[in-house]
């Protein structure tokens, strides 16, 4: 059974800019959240979708956002790139129908911003 | 303010020198308590789910378990492999009906040969 996959693995920014990016979830995972991790914070909790529709958001300002798609697949977008932005972004799916902390995740999409 | 912390934050072990991490948390209407480790590059892989004070749950060398305040991961006898930073994460209410997550900031654990 396929993991969770994530992509693009790394990626390199300039500030201002915008990034898209994209999260296969394990086939029949219907929740898919999302995840930002650094050696600061840890893991904040940016948001979660269960079919299509977004159940819990972090605190994180407007300049995040994300989707989910009919097939799950779910893609998460950065406007207006600052600094601070560099990160692991993880993507995480479970079953879902409830909430759960049983994760399933990906290796995560490396963003630097210069 | 709910919050979960995680000690120590770092935990050097000889080879086969038991210890335990723990997790402590403040949080209303707790659901469970999950268990995670991270490999240096990868996302975190789950290990234990602990719902209610008393469970304990063993996987090799690893024993999770759970009181009303605090969860501790116990490791028997560690290998250089076990090396990974530890995540805690406790599921609760958080003022929606799905439950938010809410992630410790991990233990990293190197055991040396």
């Amino acid at each position: 059974k396929a993991g969770v996959t994530q992509t693009p693995r790394y990626l390199i920014k300039t500030r201002g800019q915008q990034v898209t990016l994209s999260c296969s979830p394990i086939s029949g995972h219907r929740s898919v959240s999302w995840y930002q991790q650094t050696p600061g914070q840890g893991l904040q909790f940016l948001f979660e979708y269960f079919s299509e529709t977004q159940r819990n958001k972090g605190n994180f300002p407007g300049r995040f956002s994300g989707r989910q798609f009919s097939n799950s697949r779910s893609e998460m977008n950065v406007s207006t790139l600052e600094l601070g932005d560099s990160a692991l972004y993880l993507c995480a799916s479970s079953l879902g129908a409830r909430g759960t902390g049983e994760l399933f995740f990906g290796e995560g999409s490396r963003l630097t911003v210069l | 303010e709910d919050q979960v912390t995680q000690s120590p934050e770092a935990l050097r072990l000889q080879e086969g020198e038991s210890s335990s991490l723990n997790c402590s948390y403040t949080v209303s209407g707790l659901r469970g308590l999950f268990w995670y480790r991270q490999d240096p590059g990868k996302g975190p892989e789950f290990l234990f789910t602990l719902y209610s004070a008393g469970e304990e749950k063993e996987k090799e060398r690893l024993k999770a378990t759970l009181t009303k305040k605090e969860s501790f991961l116990h490791i028997t006898a560690p290998k250089p492999e076990d090396s990974a930073t530890y995540l805690c994460a406790v599921l609760h209410a958080g003022g929606t009906s799905y439950g938010k997550l809410t992630f410790g900031q991990g233990t990293i654990l190197t055991v040396h040969p």
